[in-house]
């Protein structure tokens, strides 16, 4: 069946290094991918999507690119701030969502 | 727009034990989902209910269900309850069919069962 893998966390970065969050996926067909930020205490929101091969998606300061080479969605931010931590998620989406495990973020200041 | 709605936030359940949790998605949101969430096994795909009928379901036992009003109002409900439940159960809305439009989450219920 169709399946996300993304890389475990935790993850520890400084304020304003560069951020990448791998994911991969396997699917048939062609479904559309999501990154998900989870906030604590809070649910989920929907960070970016790509509905096809090629697109890229963006969404305060993150960008993920659909590569259907490399069935990779991976996650990337230039500069990372503090209110950038929480937990992400990647996701691909047939006729229900599946979710990837989460990576937690944290950034110090 | 008034966002997507839970109740309880917070709940507290002994074994053997039934729950049902709310949800109210957003206005003209016609399509619920339901989601459980663990530290284990991270966000797992419950159902999802679209104009009152059960359009898909996860790989969950028969203790879970669930229902959709004619407002579009949502409730889940788990029976017998097991520790293993214990779970942040997120609810989300979308439009129509969530494979066509993306969805919207609610804050969750955190069901702790003792």
């Amino acid at each position: 069946g169709n399946s996300v893998t993304q890389m475990e966390g935790p993850v520890t970065l400084s304020e304003e290094a560069f951020l990448t969050i791998n994911c991969t996926y396997t699917a048939t067909g062609y479904p559309s991918l999501f990154w998900y930020v989870q906030y604590p205490g809070e649910g989920l929101q929907l960070l970016l999507k790509a509905t096809k091969a090629d697109d890229k998606g963006s969404n305060k300061g993150f960008e993920a690119t659909y590569r259907k080479e490399t069935t990779s969605f991976h996650l990337e931010k230039g500069s990372v701030q503090v209110s950038d931590s929480a937990v992400y998620f990647c996701a691909l989406r047939d006729d229900k969502i599946i979710f990837g495990k989460g990576t937690r973020l944290h950034i110090l200041p | 727009k008034a966002g997507v709605t839970q109740t309880p936030r917070y709940l507290i359940k002994t074994r053997g034990q039934q729950v049902t949790l709310s949800c109210s998605p957003i206005s003209g949101h016609r399509s619920v989902s339901w989601y459980q969430q663990t530290p284990g096994q991270g966000l797992q795909f419950l159902f999802e209910y679209f104009s009152e009928t059960q359009r898909n379901k996860g790989n969950f036992p028969g203790r879970f269900s669930g229902r959709q009003f004619s407002n579009s109002r949502s409730e889940m409900n788990v029976s017998t309850l097991e520790l293993g439940d214990s779970a942040l159960y997120l609810c989300a809305s979308s439009p129509l069919r969530l494979a066509d439009y993306e969805q919207y989450f609610g804050p969750g219920t955190r069901l702790t069962v003792t």
